[in-house]
């Protein structure tokens, strides 16, 4: 059971726009910046969004991260074929002393 | 070019200990505000942090494995250590390290983020 909530899952044409959201409570998300992470099967985790809405060098702005209370959301329009993967949100919990927690994950398939 | 590489065993037999290394290089252990970060993925699960440990010498675990593990740092050969006690077959997973840097924003706050990750190492628990 991860500290942050994920849907399971998320799908999309090609052009299209998704969004992904991660709930969480006021000790981690209310009370920190969020960052996502994309994980393509077989392959480690690359940074996406840092900061609950900073891109890294090299992440094209069709993709980009919001943040309000105790929710965040990244979104990516344009959908392509390459953005099927696994997405995970991330941040520090202040209830656990410092500690970081994930959401569970959502798979998007690109239909 | 920031890279960072996990070495360890492939297969550990229950309640055995688990010791991973992860060797870094193109930035240094000992840069203000960074740290390094240890996270796993059992086969088909989410990604699970483990514990971090900053340039400081700062150290924090996961709730629920802090009395297993244990990480260390060796600067001078840019490596971080995690070990593992009293390992189990639920303990199978592909282990990650990664470099975890720090941003501030006046109005915002501030962030942690692992923004490179080592490739893995997957570990199989068995008898």
């Amino acid at each position: 059971q991860s500290v942050l909530t994920q849907t399971p899952s998320a799908s999309g044409t090609p052009g299209q726009r998704v969004t992904i959201s991660c709930s969480g409570s006021t000790s981690n998300i209310g009370s920190n910046t969020v960052n996502w992470y994309q994980q393509v099967p077989g392959t480690a985790p690359k940074l996406l969004i840092y900061g609950n809405d900073q891109r890294p060098s090299g992440v094209p702005d069709r993709i980009s991260g919001s943040k309000s209370g105790t929710s965040a959301s990244l979104a990516i329009s344009g959908l392509q074929s390459d953005d099927e993967a696994d997405y995970y949100c991330a941040a520090w919990d202040d209830s656990l002393n410092g500690r970081v927690v994930f959401g569970g994950g959502t798979k998007l398939t690109v239909l | 070019q920031v890279t960072l590489k996990e070495s360890g065993p492939v297969l550990v037999k229950p309640t055995e200990t688990l010791t991973l290394t992860c060797t870094v290089s193109g930035f240094s252990l000992s840069n203000a505000g960074m740290a390094v970060s240890w996270i796993r993925q059992p086969p088909g699960k989410a990604l699970e942090w483990l514990a971090h440990i900053f340039s400081s010498d700062d150290k924090s675990y996961s709730t629920s494995l802090k009395s297993r593990l244990t990480i260390s740092k060796d600067t001078s050969k840019s490596q971080v250590v995690l070990t593992m006690t009293n390992m189990d077959p639920v303990d199978t997973a592909t282990y990650y390290c990664a470099r975890t840097s720090y941003a501030f924003w006046t109005g915002k706050g501030e962030a942690y983020y692992m923004d490179v990750w080592g490739k893995g190492t997957t570990v199989t628990v068995s008898s």
